[in-house]
């Protein structure tokens, strides 16, 4: 299966700085990607589906503007968190699927806002 | 549209206890389903899968069958560890797009 690489695994940034998060598909050339949400002992929140070489579609409630996704290549979609705030703190996770196959996740990234 | 709905947890058990978490998912057409496991702090796992009516997916003592005339996927296991704590999502896949059940926690005691 797929093997899909997130980095960093863990970060601590400043209020008011911003984040950039990668995920790159190993082996599998991905045209699209999935970017999701995850709050302590909650279940995953689909924020956006990256799209090689066009815009993200944003799910509602989620704003463009401070979670901006680049899918500049087939392998790599990135997450940047703009203006990072406490609220943001989360765990941010990436994944990779096609058709009617299963997800292929990244690691997953803690996001932790002082 | 498509979803997932979870039987909420928390649950605990005592190690070697029987385990069923019910899933249930509502869809257009075929979906393919599955069964993801969270660990601590890490991404998420597929645990099992089952693309088609009566389908079977089993690993690692887990199984569950798709079940299209009650559109459920049930996960069982006839004996549980502790090394099976972990937080279980039932999905679907319907054509790319991909939903998942709120989770359940499961604690295994010894």
């Amino acid at each position: 299966g797929a093997v899909v690489s997130q980095h960093p695994s863990w970060v601590i940034c400043k209020s008011g700085t911003s984040v950039k998060i990668e995920c790159r598909s190993l082996d599998f050339q991905a045209t699209t990607m999935f970017w999701y949400r995850q709050f302590p002992k909650q279940s995953l929140m689909l924020m956006a589906t990256s799209n090689e070489g066009s815009k993200a579609t944003y799910e509602q409630g989620v704003e463009k503007d401070k979670f901006l996704i680049n899918h500049a290549s087939l392998t790599l979609s990135t997450l940047t968190v703009t203006s990072a705030h406490p609220e943001d703190s989360s765990f941010y996770i990436c994944s990779v699927s096609w058709g009617a196959a299963e997800a292929f996740f990244g690691q997953g990234t803690r996001l932790t806002v002082v | 549209g498509n979803s997932v709905t979870q039987m909420e947890g928390p649950v605990t058990l005592s190690e070697e206890a029987f385990l069923t978490i019910n899933c249930t998912y509502t869809a257009t057409g075929y979906p393919s389903l599955f069964w993801y496991v969270q660990y601590p702090g890490e991404g998420l796992q597929l645990l099992l899968k089952a693309t088609k009516a009566d389908d079977k997916g089993s690993n690692k003592g887990f199984e569950a069958t798709y079940r299209k005339e009650t559109t459920s996927f049930h996960l069982e296991k006839g004996s549980v560890q502790v090394s099976d704590s972990a937080v279980y999502f039932c999905a679907l896949n319907n054509n790319n797009d991909m939903r998942f059940g709120a989770g359940t926690r499961l604690t295994v005691k010894p």
